[in-house]
């Protein structure tokens, strides 16, 4: 059983660029969250899909947007990208509160 | 909101010794805490988590315990061994699965 999957594993991006990033959930799940990581921090909450709806947006920006497919698989754009931007963005799954990470994209903004 | 205090941010101990890790939540309204591992260029892994119907959950070398009232849980490590060294977070979730994370807690476990 394949866990929490996501690509790119790396991203260079120029500022002002958009992003897409994509995550294939555990099997079984049906709810996927993404996380931007900094540097030295603990993963923040950017949103969260059920159903194909966003059920739950943490403090971002309308730039970051996201999708979920009626496979369970999510996809977090980013527009207009900031230098602050750059992070881990993590993909995470869950299944009756129980959440399981994917390895992450690491996106640098230059 | 909710939110998340750990400590300590580093913590180094021998081999053998134990390591305790402790954390803090505001929101009474969270009601499960996993705690995390992340080794370097990983994402975060599940180690054990604890419900708030329950004060203490153990495997194997791993403990962690619930002080709803206090609002505060801890992660409790024996017999550390080298492969244990990575950042370790703390979470508490919202019914609606919102996860709020610490800050993390860097262990390093001198061999």
């Amino acid at each position: 059983d394949a866990g929490v999957t996501q690509s790119p594993t790396h991203l260079i991006k120029t500022r002002g660029q958009q992003v897409t990033l994509r995550c294939s959930p555990k099997s079984g799940h049906d709810t996927v969250s993404w996380y931007q990581q900094a540097l030295g921090q603990g993963p923040q909450f950017i949103f969260q899909y059920y159903e194909e709806e966003e059920r739950q947006r943490g403090n971002f920006p309308d730039r970051f947007s996201g999708h979920q497919f009626p496979n369970y698989s999510s996809e977090l754009n980013v527009n207009a990208l900031l230098l602050g931007d750059s992070a881990l963005y993590l993909c995470a799954s869950s299944l009756r509160g129980q959440a399981f990470f994917g390895q992450g994209t690491r996106l640098t903004v230059v | 909101g909710e939110n998340v205090e750990q400590h300590p941010s580093t913590l180094s101990v021998q081999e053998g010794d134990s390591a305790v890790i402790k954390c803090t939540y505001s929101d009474s309204a969270s009601n499960y805490f996993p705690w995390y591992k992340q080794e370097l260029g990983k994402g975060p892994q599940l180690i054990i988590d604890i419900r708030s119907n329950v004060g203490e959950k153990k495997d194997q070398r791993i403990a962690v315990t619930l002080n709803k009232t206090a609002k505060h849980f801890s992660l409790h490590i024996t017999e550390t061994q080298p492969e244990d060294s990575a950042v370790y977070f703390c979470a508490a979730s919202n019914p609606l699965e919102q996860f709020y994370f610490g800050t993390g807690t860097s262990l390093t476990v001198i061999p």
